[in-house]
């Protein structure tokens, strides 16, 4: 069955330090998200994308994240200079149609630790 | 104030025992997911309901979307332990984003 796949599955950094987090979507899906949650808290929407552009974004997602679309498969988060607040999972999901038909598949996520 | 509340917050059965847990909005959702993840792991994508009135199932599992689209019900009957974890709805309210509960944990002893 189809999945969304993340790595890593935790990554330990030093606040200041920049972080990738990768994503490989469903294949045939053309929306793709982050979430991220903070540990004991709710699942909180970051960032949605499609079409190779950001559609809309919450108050989190300031200047220090990003997202991208490298090529036809990977689709990344960057966090360009970590803060202790920054330690969350964070889940990638993609679906193949749009709200409020489409059915919205998670990762298993990516744990960030930021010392 | 809370834009999805879901009760009870957690809830301890015996194997075998139904339940319902229940996600109620404040608002009228375009659509409702419903999504278990373990601790610390991955949200698995459970059901999702559009239409008000609309009822779904998969396995021992049915979700109902209310006919106002204001509150979803989960219900497991015969719960087992692998149902256990901790179950969280998502609201779709036209936008990109899902906004969730805080989620019902589940426990269901052997």
């Amino acid at each position: 069955e189809p999945e969304v796949t993340q790595t890593p599955s935790h990554q330990v950094t030093q606040m200041g330090q920049e972080v990738i987090l990768r994503c490989v979507p469903i294949s045939n899906h053309l929306y793709f998200y982050w979430y991220r949650q903070i540990l004991g808290q709710k699942v909180e929407f970051l960032v949605s994308f499609y079409n190779n552009e950001i559609s809309e974004k919450s108050e989190i997602f300031d200047d220090q994240f990003s997202v991208e679309r490298p090529d036809g498969s990977n689709f990344t988060l960057k966090i360009r200079s970590t803060k202790l607040e920054d330690s969350a999972m964070y889940f990638c999901a993609s679906s193949r149609d749009r709200y409020p038909t489409g059915e919205l598949f998670f990762g298993e996520g990516s744990r960030l630790t930021v010392l | 104030s809370q834009e999805l509340e879901q009760s009870p917050q957690s809830l301890i059965v015996q194997e075998g025992k139904n339940l319902t847990i229940n996600c109620t909005s404040s608002k009228t959702l375009y659509g409702l997911y419903w999504y278990k993840q373990k601790y610390g792991e991955g949200l698995i994508f459970l059901m999702m309901l559009q239409k008000g009135g609309e009822e779904k199932s998969h396995e021992k599992i049915t979700a109902k979307l209310d006919e106002k689209k204001q509150q979803s019900s989960l219900h497991i009957t015969a719960s087992q332990p692998s149902h256990a974890g901790i179950y969280l709805c998502g609201a779709d309210r036209g936008s990109e984003k899902l906004v969730f509960g805080k989620g019902m944990k589940l426990t269901v002893n052997p």
